[in-house]
């Protein structure tokens, strides 16, 4: 069975510091990869997301992703964060063949100034 | 208006009532979804819809019926509301499994 693991609950960061969000996942089969980010009061959208080719993904906003096969991660990463980054972030994992994603529980990222 | 939408926006009832929530998407998307995120779990699924008269039990199913007699629609009902079931709600759409899903700005449902 799939399922996907946050280790953090919450990252606390200061403004234009690195961040770097943990996602590990586990599957026996292929699978596609998300991360969304919710904004208070607001549905999901999507950051980005890694379907098969190159390994690193990245967003418009600066986030990228690194799938990592033999660790099973697929952590987000941001070089340098603005207060307007502060929001809930979901790693997801689908897989071929399936309707489902599975979501893990989310990381609370806060942007201090 | 293009795009997901979800109404009522806030709801509250009380335990036993029967709740329906609403959810309507323009893109014709084949997939669609619901789920329901509390504190500590995240998102959990509770039904999902390959197509039209196509829907099945996702992870939390218990206590909720869905239909889907059209492909823009998909409203999840609380036969008998429990307090048990405060939660936001979200409805989602996609094409594929391999695509984005796209959210509904989520209905915060309150039993009391």
């Amino acid at each position: 069975a799939q399922s996907v693991t946050q280790l953090d609950s919450q990252v606390p960061v200061f403004e234009e510091a690195p961040v770097e969000l943990r996602c590990n996942y586990s599957s026996s089969v292929s699978v596609y990869l998300f991360w969304y980010v919710q904004y208070p009061n607001q549905g999901l959208q999507l950051l980005l997301k890694y379907l098969s080719g190159s390994t690193l993904v990245e967003s418009i906003n600066g986030f990228e992703a690194e799938f990592n096969k033999s660790q099973t991660s697929f952590h987000l990463r941001k070089p340098s964060v603005h207060i307007s980054d502060t929001a809930e972030y979901f790693c997801a994992v689908s897989t071929s063949g399936t309707y489902k994603y599975i979501f893990g529980t989310g990381t609370r990222l806060k942007v201090l100034a | 208006d293009a795009g997901i939408t979800q109404s009522p926006r806030y709801k509250i009832t009380e335990t036993g009532r029967q709740v329906t929530l609403m959810c309507h998407q323009t893109w014709s998307h084949s997939y669609m979804f619901w789920y329901r995120q509390d504190l500590g779990h995240g998102l959990r699924l509770i039904y999902y819809s390959a197509a039209a008269d196509i829907t099945d039990k996702g992870e939390v199913p218990d206590g909720y019926v869905v239909s889907r007699s059209k492909t823009e629609n998909f409203p999840l009902t609380l036969e008998s509301a429990t307090r048990s079931q405060t939660s936001v709600y979200f409805c989602a759409s996609s094409e594929s499994t391999r695509d984005t899903q796209y959210f509904g700005p989520g209905t915060r449902l309150t039993v009391l």
